[in-house]
């Protein structure tokens, strides 16, 4: 149980152009999610808690009009790099909390490279 | 702010031989604390928990050890194999709070 689905796991874009990332929660229903960068051999950063319904809620240094984030059922919500450039390439992993569990699971990350 | 400091960021241990990796966090009212085991170029897995009313738990090669009075907690795998090698995080959260506060990051490499 507590599987979370992220797609696309990889994702070439050209300088300029918007794209999105969606993730889902398969098996649950999951009112918040998270959105992390991660860079290589870093940990995990927080940029935004997703809530379904109301607007998210960002970290700071996190440009919310940058980083747009849709959380329109209990089982998906979407992050849009909008405008992207090449310091925007990274790994965005997102997670889901199973109300009847513990535990936060993640999804299997998208690299985005912007070109 | 919350703070979870973890050590060492690398370790190299030959197969068959324990690990040992070690967390500190700064927020007394964390109760519940994860580890994450992330392979190259996939999301973090959750391989262990623990709750701060429990002091350990095990589970085939993995243990956890929770040391409330010194905010320290540590990951434990004997019997390591070479398909143990991975990056592992751990992390803090209270009950109060969504967020999970994760270290930094150890990379297991395990020698055949």
């Amino acid at each position: 149980g507590a599987v979370v689905s992220q797609h696309p796991s990889r994702v070439i874009c050209k300088s300029g152009t918007s794209v999105k990332i969606e993730c889902r929660s398969l098996d649950f229903q999951a009112t918040t999610m998270f959105w992390y960068r991660q860079f290589p051999k870093k940990s995990l950063m927080l940029m935004a808690t997703s809530n379904e319904g109301s607007k998210a809620t960002y970290e700071q240094g996190v440009e919310k009009d940058k980083f747009l984030i849709n959380h329109a059922s209990l089982t998906l919500s979407t992050l849009t790099v909008t405008s992207a450039h090449p310091e925007d390439s990274s790994f965005y992993i997102c997670s889901a909390r199973d109300p009847n569990r513990d535990g936060y699971t993640f999804g299997s990350g998208t690299r985005l490279t912007v070109v | 702010g919350e703070n979870v400091e973890q050590h060492p960021s690398t370790l190299s241990v030959q197969e068959g031989d324990s690990a040992v990796i070690k967390c500190t966090y700064s927020d007394s009212a964390s109760n519940y604390f994860p580890w994450y085991k992330q392979e190259l170029g996939k999301g973090p897995q959750l391989i262990i928990d623990i709750r701060s009313n429990v002091g350990e738990k095990k589970d085939q090669r993995i243990a956890v050890t929770l040391n409330k009075t010194a905010k320290h907690f540590s990951l434990h795998i004997t019997e390591t194999q070479p398909e143990d090698s991975a990056v592992y995080f751990c992390a803090a959260k209270r009950d109060s709070s969504y967020k999970l506060i994760f270290g930094s990051g150890t990379r297991l490499l395990v020698r055949p």
